[in-house]
C-alpha cells in the first residue's frame, strides 16, 4: 500500500533562514506526482509545489524547492528566506497512481520565529 | 485563479440531524473528492466522484454518507444521521489531471453537539 512518512512533527525556524522538511514514501509506481501542500491557521489546503517523478530535474516555486530523490523515495521540502507567513503545517502526499485520491502524511507543524 | 467553493464555511449541528456540505469545483474539472480533517489529525480521505458516479470510497465513508452532483456544478456531501465523532473539517477538492495539483475549497468546519 501506499504511504506517505513525515517524521518531523514539528519544526522551527529563524525568520530570513532556510529549513527543509523531510518526507519518504512508498509505492510500487514508475510514474506519479508528488505535491506538497500548506495549511495556515485558517485550514485551508494551499498546493506549494509539485514534482512529477519521470523528471530528473528538482521542481523551484520562488522561495520553495524539493529534493527529489526517486531511488531513495524522499520528497523534502527546502523553504529558503524564510516568513512569518509561511507557518503551517505542511502535508506531503501523492496520489496512489493517476487521477486517485491523493494520500497524505500526518504532517510537519512549522513555525517561523521573528 | 479559479477556485473550488465550499458552503457553509462553518456548521454546528445536533447529533442525529442530517447535514448537506456543498461545494462547486472548478467548472472544467472532471474528478472530485471529500476529505476530512479531525483537528490535530491527518487529512483522510472519503469519497471519490467521476463521470456522476463514485469511483472510489473509504472505510469512513459508510452508510451513513452519501454524495451527489445534482446540477451539474454541485457537488455534495450528506451525512444522513450525524455522530460527535463526525464533527471535523471537511474539504472538497477537483483536479482536471494530476500534473496540475489538487484544488482544495476553504472547507466546512462541522461541529456536531
Amino acid at each position: 500500500a501506499q504511504t506517505v512518512t513525515q517524521s518531523q512533527p514539528e519544526m522551527s525556524v529563524q525568520e530570513a533562514e532556510t529549513v527543509t522538511l523531510s518526507c519518504t514514501y512508498d509505492t510500487s509506481e514508475s510514474n506519479y506526482y508528488l505535491f506538497w501542500y500548506k495549511q495556515p491557521p485558517s485550514r485551508q489546503m494551499i498546493l506549494v509545489i509539485r514534482q512529477e517523478a519521470y523528471k530528473q530535474q528538482n521542481a523551484t516555486e520562488n522561495r520553495f524547492s524539493v529534493n527529489f530523490q526517486k531511488a531513495a523515495k524522499s520528497f523534502s521540502l527546502k523553504i529558503s528566506d524564510s516568513q512569518l507567513g509561511d507557518t503551517a503545517m505542511y502535508f506531503c502526499a501523492f496520489p496512489r497512481s493517476g487521477n486517485t485520491p491523493l494520500v497524505f502524511g500526518k504532517g510537519t507543524r512549522l513555525s517561523v520565529i521573528a | 485563479e479559479p477556485e473550488v467553493t465550499q458552503t457553509p464555511s462553518h456548521q454546528v449541528t445536533q447529533m442525529g440531524q442530517e447535514v448537506i456540505l456543498r461545494c462547486v469545483p472548478i467548472s472544467n474539472h472532471l474528478y472530485f473528492y471529500w476529505y476530512r480533517q479531525i483537528l490535530g489529525q491527518k487529512v483522510e480521505f472519503l469519497v471519490s466522484f467521476y463521470n456522476n458516479e463514485i469511483s472510489e470510497k473509504s472505510e469512513i465513508f459508510d452508510d451513513q454518507f452519501s454524495v451527489e452532483r445534482p446540477d451539474g456544478s454541485n457537488f455534495t456531501l450528506k451525512i444522513r444521521s450525524t455522530k460527535l465523532e463526525d464533527s471535523a473539517m471537511y474539504f472538497c477538492a477537483s483536479i482536471i489531471g494530476p500534473a496540475y495539483g489538487y484544488t482544495f475549497g476553504s472547507g466546512t468546519r462541522l461541529t456536531v453537539v
